[in-house]
């Protein structure tokens, strides 16, 4: 069964500082990979995806991800960290169309000043 | 309008009765996909519409939920004889649909409404 992993509940950081979040994913084929972030309130908003080609993939808000097939890994990553990054953020994984999400169960950003 | 509504935004329902919860997709959206989130979890899937019809229902946890979208635009959940385990956010995405091949659309989610059960 297709499943996410996300190995940190809450992660905090100082602002400025570099950011990665983990995500493990399993599933039988390439799957496609997301990573959404939610803010109090808000829905949830869509930081970048992969399909497929470049490993690397750069979305909004200078936050970038790198698929790692051998590890089955999916972590996003940001070089400087801003307070108004402070929210939930979840990585996912999809069939083929985009049907049927599955979301991991979060990663809470907390960030100092 | 711009993106995705959902209403109420809050509901409290006292545990039996019966809540319905309403979902407007972005205009001309085919799909619409109903998740629910309980607290410090990521977002469940439901069920999934594709215009007017419901294409997959095998996330729904009982018998006591039904979701519709009798025009292929509006979506409503209801829950009856509603029990404290019900008690979560449900989100509403929706998204185009590309016929043939493999392709991706992306799900625009709405707030959401937090359900609280007493």
């Amino acid at each position: 069964a297709q499943s996410v992993t996300q190995p940190d509940i809450h992660i905090t950081v100082s602002e400025g500082a570099s950011l990665e979040l983990r995500c493990n994913y399993s599933y039988g084929a390439t799957p496609y990979l997301f990573w959404y972030v939610q803010s109090p309130g808000q829905g949830l908003q869509l930081l970048l995806k992969y399909f497929s080609g470049d490993t690397l993939v750069q979305g909004i808000k200078g936050f970038e991800a790198e698929f790692k097939r051998s590890q089955s890994s999916f972590n996003l990553r940001k070089p400087s960290v801003h307070w108004s990054d402070a929210a939930e953020y979840f990585c996912a994984v999809a069939h083929t169309g985009g049907f049927k999400t599955i979301f991991g169960a979060g990663t809470r950003l907390f960030v100092k000043a | 309008g711009a993106g995705v509504s959902q209403s109420p935004r809050y509901k409290v329902a006292k545990r039996g009765q019966d809540v319905a919860l309403r979902c407007d997709p972005i205009s001309g959206h085919v799909s619409l996909f109903w998740y629910q989130q309980a607290l410090g979890q990521g977002p469940e899937f439901l069920t999934y519409f594709q215009n007017e019809a419901q294409l997959d229902k095998s996330g729904l946890p009982s018998d006591r939920f039904f979701a519709e979208r009798p025009e292929g635009s509006v979506s409503t959940l209801k829950i009856q004889r509603t029990q404290q385990e019900d008690s979560a956010v449900y989100l509403c995405a929706s998204s185009l649909w590309a016929s043939g091949g493999v392709s991706y659309n992306e799900q625009f989610f709405g707030p959401g409404t937090r359900l609280t059960v007493l």
